[in-house]
């Protein structure tokens, strides 16, 4: 199975900043990677797809780069509501398998 | 308006079973590939299977010939038939679709609890 290791687990910041969360795979993966979001009992949201492909209605502060193993999720001026915790899922085969999660804390 | 809500998940003893539905409206589930992930109590999601629109199933390790997805074309459902069932699988199930053209899930429906204890 490929392995998908997020980092940080978590972090602190505040409304305003800039962010980055990085998600690497045990192998190479093309772009098939995904980024969601998910609040505390909410199902997961989909926001970026294919690495860098923004989801339709997501705001254009989330941004996705990447390819092969290493890839990245920035936030640029986070706000109140994007507080929660994110997680990158490899699409490449399966079995689909997901980050342990970064949690974005105030 | 896409909609999926999933239901019966319970409390249920260690090996035994559930028929776990989910609901959908404001597409067909037949035309679209759809999965299910769950998620245990504080930790990270887990795929565990998915129903490809031409029939074809795929299933996690950990939960090959325990699980059984599959859909009612009539009712416009997905199921998952979760049998002989380990203190692990205790989770939140989701049901979700697969997008054709994403490659990702694209909608989730709000998931269903599954504890299993004795």
């Amino acid at each position: 199975d490929i392995q998908m290791t997020q980092s940080p687990s978590s972090l602190s910041a505040s409304v305003g900043d800039r962010i980055t969360i990085t998600c690497r795979a045990s192998q190479t993966i093309d772009t098939f990677l995904n980024w969601y979001q998910q609040k505390p009992g909410k199902a997961p949201k989909l926001l970026i797809y294919s690495a860098s492909s923004l989801q339709g209605g997501v705001p254009s502060r989330f941004s996705g780069s990447g390819s092969g193993t290493d890839f990245t999720l920035t936030i640029s001026g986070l706000q109140p509501e994007d507080f929660a915790t994110f997680f990158c899922q490899q699409s490449y085969t399966t079995p689909w398998t997901f980050g342990q999660g970064t949690k974005v804390e105030i | 308006e896409v909609q999926l809500v999933e239901s019966g998940g319970g409390l249920v003893q260690p090996g035994g079973s559930l028929r776990l539905s989910c609901a959908a409206s404001g597409f067909i589930v037949s035309s679209n590939h759809m999965s299910w992930v769950r998620q245990a109590p504080g930790k990270e999601l887990e795929w565990v299977s998915i129903i490809y629109s031409d029939g074809q199933t795929s299933y996690a390790d950990s939960v090959m010939g325990r699980f059984t997805i599959s859909r009612d074309n009539f009712k416009n459902t997905l199921n998952l038939q979760v049998s002989s069932l380990r203190d692990e699988d205790t989770a939140v199930y989701y049901c979700a679709i697969w997008g054709h053209s994403t490659w990702s899930l694209e909608y989730w429906g709000q998931g269903t609890l599954v504890t299993v204890s004795s």
